[in-house]
């Protein structure tokens, strides 16, 4: 299988500041990565659909300027919470998959606080 | 991409078979039925996925029936770490990625 990690694996921030979390592919390129948020008790939601060198894709309802993705290179992309409030607080996990490939990947999850 | 509908939770006695139904009757023909798992806080785990005929890995076997409506993942010895909760998928293959998750079947497998 593939490998992919999340970096931090757990953040508390206070509310008005902002909490960026990295997803990377350790052994393989992935072209193209997805981020999803998930709540107590419910399933994965897709956020964003993110290809390399490109702008992401927003799932209808996902607010782009709150919620900013970068994915500069091949092995790496990150998800920028702007402004956290409490309602921001949940379970983000990414995945990626390789060019051509239909497998995705998925990171262990980054569990955000905000107080 | 077609909906699933699978039972909220099942329960399953350690070393014994665990099957786990998914419904999806309105699967088209170049729709893939794919199975992931999800530990309680960790991230999900591809398990498996097919198209019309039966597909078995080192997890699992899927098992698809010929009208393609329905299929059963099957993971021959379960144990205690198989305990997670069961998410059947379907979709178009080769269409940007994207996987919608539903609710998902909780196995407990019990000693």
């Amino acid at each position: 299988g593939a490998v992919v990690s999340q970096h931090p694996s757990r953040v508390i921030c206070k509310s008005g500041t902002s909490v960026k979390i990295e997803c990377r592919s350790l052994d393989f390129q992935a072209t193209t990565m997805f981020w999803y948020r998930q709540f107590p008790k419910q399933s994965l939601m897709l956020m964003a659909t993110s290809n390399e060198g490109s702008k992401a894709t927003y799932e209808q309802g996902v607010e782009k300027d709150k919620f900013l993705i970068n994915h500069a290179s091949l092995t790496l992309s990150t998800l920028t919470v702007t402004s956290a409030h409490p309602e921001d607080s949940s379970f983000y996990i990414c995945s990626a998959k390789r060019d051509r490939q239909e497998t995705q990947y998925f990171g262990p999850g980054t569990r955000l606080l905000v107080l | 991409d077609a909906k699933t509908t699978q039972p909220t939770s099942m329960d399953c006695a350690e070393g014994r078979a665990a099957n786990l139904p998914c419904n999806h009757s309105t699967i088209s023909g170049n729709e893939y039925v794919y199975w992931y798992r999800q530990i309680h806080s960790q991230g999900p785990q591809y398990i498996i996925h097919g198209l019309k005929n039966n597909e078995t890995n080192e997890m699992a076997s899927l098992i698809i029936t010929e009208d393609r409506k329905s299929s059963t993942l099957i993971l021959p010895h379960a144990t205690l770490r198989d305990t997670a909760v069961y998410y059947c998928i379907v979709r178009v293959a080769y269409q940007g990625g994207k996987l919608i998750f539903g609710q998902g079947t909780e196995l407990s497998v019990k000693p």
